[in-house]
């Protein structure tokens, strides 16, 4: 079975920087892109980043376009995404999903993991 | 930057077909996709590529798109499907994500 697992959020003041990471088990990571998605508290789901099975193609949101970078280590099998400059805007739930594989280039979700809170705050 | 417009809410007795709409400008011509999400759960993929089910999804899930519109149809709703509904379409290299639509079974 596919499974997500995100860790690293917490508390962080504005300004500051938090690393999160994503181990994946029960698939070949190295073949499928991944990208992370975040949840306001009680709001919709925002795409954040994408980043292809090799690590070679990047797309970001314009909201977090130069402050976040998304990457991968295949030998670990981990998605990470490092996160700078942080707002109070920016709390919330990030998700890590994988990339379907029915699609040919765009990109959608068949698996996601439980999420981990990033709080911004003072 | 594209967008994508659903209703906040749908409202559907027990037994009924719901349906909820997305809208984007020539949404027909790009894949819809669609998530539920459940209070405290991550989100599920109930539809992609327009009308098809991962395994997995009951077959009351059903979708369509054409012109500006793609809808999620549920036959027979039931109480379990109480949820939000996102809808969500690849371009210009950038995730877009509908608002969610809260489905109300009542």
């Amino acid at each position: 079975d596919v499974q997500l697992l995100e860790s690293g959020g917490g508390l962080v003041q504005p300004g500051g920087s938090l690393r999160l990471s994503c181990a994946a088990s029960g698939y070949t990571f190295s073949s499928s892109a991944m990208s992370w998605v975040r949840q306001a508290p009680g709001k919709g789901l925002e795409w954040v980043s994408s980043i292809s099975g090799s690590g070679g193609s990047t797309y970001y949101s314009d909201s977090v376009k130069g402050r976040f970078t998304i990457s991968r280590d295949n030998s670990k099998n981990t998605l990470y995404l490092q996160m700078n400059s942080l707002r109070v805007e920016d709390t919330a739930v990030y998700y890590c999903a994988k990339r379907g594989e029915r699609a040919a280039t765009e990109y959608y979700f068949d698996y996601w993991g439980q999420g981990t809170l990033v709080t911004v705050s003072s | 930057s594209y967008e994508l417009t659903q209703p906040p809410s749908v409202s559907v007795s027990p037994g009924q077909t719901a349906s909820i709409t997305c809208s984007g400008d020539k949404l027909g011509n790009k894949y819809t996709y669609w998530y539920q999400q459940k209070p405290g759960q991550s989100p599920v993929l109930v539809i992609y590529q327009d009308t098809k089910r991962p395994s997995g999804i009951p077959e009351r899930f059903s979708g369509s798109n054409s012109g500006n519109t793609a809808t999620l149809t549920i036959s027979g709703t039931q109480a379990m499907d109480e949820a939000d509904y996102y809808c969500q379409a690849w371009d210009s290299n950038t995730v877009v994500f509908g608002g969610g639509t809260k489905l109300t079974v009542l």
